[in-house]
């Protein structure tokens, strides 16, 4: 299975954009680019996915490079409820419902 | 509407024990998920149903952990024999059908004395 890294740590200031970013070099071609993140006592939430092309809603944009070997997860503005670990985690069409979370970035929002 | 709850949401017992983890999936999801998380660790996947069978168990550990889901709905995940080791946060979760978002519940904290 591709694999990806992130760092293990990132700092933000409140009200500031954020961006995450995830290496996963190794992706195939049916490899979806999923992001989750965990709030501190809770499950992971689902944040945003993609393919090949940027992503955007509601909680954050998703930027994929154009030879799909990186991405970056945005967070235009973040708050303090932000404070979570991210994990980029690569989702195979072919065999989707197998999860690979790996260490995620743990992301520390200052006031 | 409701989300995925587990119970119960702590559990100690002793070395050599036996213990059931609930986990009751929103209403109408046909897949649900087993994950083990380990202190500092990302959650590692264990087993999914589709329904009411197993479609894969490969990230069970060893035969002394066993999962069942009989009318499709709540599943039970059942540890015989419990180690030190199987001390952990053990999550639930359930998406729509199979390759949708999963959606997961608040865990159930194990530690094994």
């Amino acid at each position: 299975d591709a694999k990806t890294t992130q760092p293990n740590s990132m700092e933000s200031n409140e009200e500031e954009p954020v961006h995450l970013p995830c290496n996963h070099s190794t992706i195939s071609g049916t490899d979806y680019i999923h992001w989750y993140r965990q709030l501190p006592s809770q499950g992971p939430e689902y944040v945003i996915h993609g393919l090949t092309s940027n992503v955007n809603n509601r909680m954050a944009s998703l930027a994929i490079a154009e030879d799909r070997k990186s991405s970056t997860l945005i967070l235009h503005r973040a708050t303090l409820r932000d404070a979570a670990v991210y994990y980029c985690i690569l989702r195979d069409v072919n065999n989707f419902n197998k999860f690979y979370f790996g260490s995620g970035t743990k992301l520390n929002v200052k006031p | 509407g409701a989300g995925v709850s587990q119970t119960p949401s702590n559990k100690v017992t002793e070395k050599g024990k036996y213990v059931e983890l609930r986990c009751d999936p929103i209403s109408g999801h046909t897949a649900l998920y087993w994950y083990r998380q380990s202190l500092g660790q990302g959650p590692e996947f264990l087993i999914y149903f589709q329904g009411t069978g197993a479609a894969d168990d490969s990230g069970l550990p060893n035969d002394r952990f066993f999962a069942v889901r009989p009318e499709g709905s709540v599943s039970t995940l059942k540890i015989q024999r419990t180690e030190r080791g199987d001390s952990a946060v053990y999550l639930c979760a359930s998406s729509p059908a199979l390759g949708e978002t999963q959606y997961f519940g608040p865990g159930t904290r194990l530690l094994v004395l």
